[in-house]
């Protein structure tokens, strides 16, 4: 299997600019996708194909990286994006980061 | 609008077996592939298995393989997940995902929380 390792938590304050990492076991071309999830909510997609905006979805939010290395930038960061933020590959089957909890200072 | 309208919450013995719905609308069912994700309390997303509405083909990750049943009803636009022989450890929250080929899940299912106790 394809592992995702994601730091589990970060704290920023309102205005900042945050940088959520995903690392790939192995190499996923740029067939990685990023999800919002808030509590009681089902998964939201914000970027798929390493990079792309998903319909809907503010632009303070970005996505860059290919093979291993992956981002989710959010500049800058509102208070409305407490959330937890996953990142999923599906070049080998579909697997998943184990989540980072976005708080808010 | 694409909407996946999934069954309500579930309370199950040990050993039985539950069977829950996703209902598509707002696109051709038939279009796209269904998969399902399993999210434990307070975890992560595990991937489960995907089912081809058009071919009813399907695909489990290995350690879904006996526990897991996909099926679909295509003149409902309905998907199907029935999860056997109930442990503790299958309770958690179920969804449906639509998958945008070859990338991502596009739009989710609100979520089937599944509880197991006797």
């Amino acid at each position: 299997d394809t592992v995702l390792t994601q730091s589990p938590a970060l704290a920023v304050s309102p205005g900042e600019r945050v940088s959520i990492s995903c690392r790939a076991s192995e190499g996923v071309n740029s067939y990685m996708h990023w999800y919002q999830q808030k509590p009681g909510q089902q998964p939201r997609l914000l970027i798929y194909k390493a990079s792309n905006l998903a319909s809907g979805v503010p632009a303070r939010f970005s996505g860059s990286g290919s093979g291993t290395d992956f981002t989710l930038t959010i500049d800058p960061v509102e208070a409305d994006d407490t959330a937890t933020y996953f990142c999923q590959q599906s070049l080998n089957d579909w697997t998943f980061g184990g989540g980072t909890k976005l708080e808010l200072k | 609008q694409v909407k996946l309208l999934q069954s309500g919450a579930a309370l199950v013995k040990p050993g039985d077996s539950v069977k829950m719905s996703c209902k598509a609308s707002g696109y051709t069912f038939t279009d796209y592939i269904i998969h399902w994700v399993k999210q434990s309390h307070g975890k992560s997303l595990e991937w489960i298995g995907f089912i081809n509405p058009y071919s009813g083909g399907t695909n489990y990750n290995e350690q879904f393989k006996r526990k897991a049943t996909l099926t679909v009803d295509k003149s409902s636009s309905t998907a199907y997940m029935e999860f056997s022989r109930l442990t503790s450890e299958d309770s958690a929250i179920y969804y449906c995902a639509r998958w945008q080929q070859p990338y991502c899940f596009d739009y989710w299912g609100q979520g089937v929380m599944v509880t197991v106790s006797s």
